[in-house]
């Protein structure tokens, strides 16, 4: 099964702007969702597919991706926005799901 | 609204084995691919089995053979049974509902999870 790397810890000041990425070969095929946890709470889905957010997510959270590369982008990073994020995708074998390490995002 | 709750957690001894339910509500468990996704302590997020609206079910390799998905369509509620289990099976099981398509494959809603802690 394929992997996905993200990058333990990302910090960024408050009001900027911040990109997490998730790089694996399983992106080249399928697209990568996000997650946000905080802690003692469950994980929530904040991007979906090519770049769609579940409803009541704010529009500062975007998603992109290039080769083997996913991207979330948090424009306008706020307090509440301290989390860890997570990717995941499909694996190459197509029933089979990989899942990111976490990054741990801290607004400064 | 959806909900989701996951039940049936606890201490057992290695070897021994549990059954997670979860129970839902606002939505059709059998009309939906239904999955549980695991966190060990500390740790990141793992995907641990999938049983589609038809009834297919696909299985982590780290759980294949011990672990088995159902569902009770009467009942509303996704089942985990878990046999044989390790130290490495600790965690908090986390049942959510999945989407999946050619290109992609998502977690939108989400249980609050229950421990699993397998010691002697």
């Amino acid at each position: 099964s394929s992997e996905l790397t993200q990058d333990p810890a990302v910090s960024v000041a408050l009001g900027q702007t911040v990109r997490i990425t998730c790089q694996g070969d399983s992106l080249r095929s399928y697209y990568a969702s996000w997650y946000q946890q905080k802690p003692g709470q469950a994980p929530a889905l904040v991007i979906y597919g090519k770049n769609n957010r579940p409803s009541g997510i704010p529009d500062r959270f975007s998603g992109s991706s290039s080769g083997n590369t996913a991207s979330l982008t948090i424009t306008g990073a706020q307090a509440e926005d301290e989390a860890d994020y997570y990717c995941n995708s499909r694996d190459s074998s197509g029933n089979h799901v990989v899942f990111g390490g976490g990054t741990k995002l801290t607004v400064l | 609204e959806v909900q989701l709750v996951e039940t049936g957690g606890g201490l057992i001894q290695p070897g021994g084995s549990l059954r997670l339910s979860c129970a839902a509500s606002g939505f059709t468990v059998s009309s939906n691919y239904m999955s549980w996704v695991r966190q060990a302590p500390g740790k990141g997020l793992e995907w641990v089995s999938v049983i589609y609206s038809g009834g297919s079910t696909y299985y982590a390799d780290s759980v294949k053979g011990r672990f088995t998905i159902s569902r009770d369509n009467s009942k509303n509620t996704l089942y985990l049974q878990m046999n044989s289990l390790r130290a490495e099976d600790t965690a908090v099981y986390y049942c959510a509902s999945t989407s999946l398509g050619g290109s992609f494959y998502y977690f939108d809603y989400w249980g609050q999870g229950t421990l699993v802690t397998v010691s002697s």
